[in-house]
């Protein structure tokens, strides 16, 4: 069965101070990946999403960026953190075919 | 993307049904019908889709207007774990992960 992996669970950072966020699906090949965010009170937010190894595309221009250095791997960075940044950074996955699964979540505090 | 209208907020019983509905009037006829659900802290979670006819799951039923404007998602006995916040997502078939999630209906459900 197809699993998906997300780490760190919670994670508080300076301002100014870099970012890298992983995600990791098992149990599938040349999967569809995405990364959302959740604003405090709000609904998600689609960041970035990618079809194929180094394959991205971006939703909205915000201070972060996504890589795909793997089939079954996506990564979120930043190279300087802002306080808006904070939020509850979600990834998913799916096929062409299936439902998006989501990974637990990622809850960052830019301090 | 299609615009949703759903309603901020519905309450119920445990063991009563619960109809959740979605307005989705400017929906493409390619569009499927998506519907979500979100518990706290938590990443959402798929519950059922669909194009045009009705479509039953062992999670929920989803009931689709013949002019396909609107669904309704029905719960048909609601348990204290199906209290989640419930987004409707109109969604194109070539990417069901990408998706634009809304401000959803949040379901209260009282024991």
């Amino acid at each position: 069965s197809q699993t998906i992996h997300q780490w760190p669970a919670t994670l508080v950072q300076p301002v100014g101070s870099p970012l890298s966020l992983e995600c990791t699906v098992e149990g599938t090949s040349n999967p569809n990946l995405y990364w959302y965010r959740q604003a405090a009170g709000r609904g998600l937010q689609l960041l970035f999403y990618s079809v194929g190894i180094g394959q991205i595309s971006s939703e909205v221009p915000q201070n972060l960026s996504a890589s795909r250095p793997q089939d079954r791997q996506f990564i979120l960075s930043s190279k300087k953190l802002l306080l808006s940044d904070s939020g509850f950074y979600l990834c998913a996955w799916s096929s062409r075919a299936t439902e998006a699964f989501f990974g637990q979540g990622t809850r960052l505090t830019v301090v | 993307d299609a615009k949703t209208t759903q309603p901020n907020s519905m309450e119920s019983n445990e063991e009563e049904p619960v109809h959740l509905p979605c307005n989705h009037s400017t929906i493409s006829g390619t569009d499927y019908i998506h519907w979500y659900r979100q518990l706290p802290s938590q990443g959402p979670e798929y519950v059922i889709h669909g194009l045009t006819s009705n479509v039953n799951n062992r999670m929920a039923s989803l009931a689709i207007a013949e002019d396909r404007k609107s669904s309704t998602l029905i719960l048909h006995r609601a348990t204290l774990r199906d209290a989640a916040v419930y987004y409707c997502i109109p969604s194109g078939g070539t990417s069901y992960g990408k998706l634009t999630f809304g401000q959803g209906t949040i379901l209260t459900v009282h024991p």
